[in-house]
């Protein structure tokens, strides 16, 4: 079976610093690895994604992760952070070829960031 | 109406209560999820549709029963609910595609209290 863990439940952060989110995961097989954010009263909504090839992988809004295989891990970064990504960020794991094409994902506890200025 | 919708956006019943809970997505997708969000827990899958088939139960109790009458609609019907089902309520689509390798999109949510 899948599981993520994300090693910090809350992450405080001052306007314009680095930041770092961990997300480790196990699993026998190959996977898929998305980080997802949620603010205030809204949805999950997608950040970046690996799925193969390069192992550095950007998305929105500035963010990048890099898949580890070695460590099994998927951390997610950003050079410099706004007030506006203060938000809970969730890493999830997907198997390939589950459930009749369907998409079996196993998500981590959730990070809170909070941007302080 | 664009992505996926949710209603009602919160719902307060009591314990006696039948509701249910609609999501519809205008994606064009043919696979779709119902999630639970806890306070302190990760999400929860609880139901999954593909191609309007249900191919996943997550071992949720008979009181969530879901619908899928086609593939841009999914239903939650609730009745004789605990507090312990006050959560957020999840909805998400994707693609149906054996690799697994399409994100899913979700809705905003349900917030559902019961009392």
């Amino acid at each position: 079976a899948q599981s993520v863990t994300q090693l910090d439940s809350q992450v405080p952060v001052f306007e314009e610093a680095p930041v770092e989110l961990r997300c480790n995961y196990s699993s026998s097989v190959s996977v898929y690895l998305f980080w997802y954010v949620q603010y205030p009263n809204q949805g999950l909504q997608l950040l970046l994604k690996y799925l193969s090839g390069s192992t550095l992988v950007k998305g929105i809004n500035g963010f990048e992760a890099e898949f580890n295989k070695s460590q099994t891990s998927f951390h997610l970064r950003k050079p410099s952070v706004h007030i506006s990504d203060t938000a809970e960020y969730f890493c999830a794991v997907s198997v390939r070829g589950l459930i009749q094409g369907a998409q079996k994902l196993v998500f981590g506890q959730g990070t809170r960031l909070t941007i302080n200025p | 109406e664009t992505g996926v919708t949710q209603t009602p956006r919160h719902l307060v019943m009591g314990m006696t209560n039948k509701k249910s809970l609609k999501c519809e997505q205008h994606l064009g997708h043919n696979a779709m999820y119902w999630y639970k969000q806890s306070a302190k827990k990760p999400l929860e899958l609880m139901f999954v549709y593909s191609l309007e088939e249900r191919v996943e139960n997550n071992s949720v109790p008979s009181r969530f029963s879901p619908e899928c009458p086609n593939s841009s609609h999914l239903f939650l019907h609730l009745h004789t609910l605990q507090p312990e089902d006050s959560a957020l309520y999840l909805c998400a689509s994707s693609q149906a595609v054996q690799s697994g390798a399409y994100e899913q999109y979700f809705g905003p949510g349900t917030r559902l209290t019961v009392t």
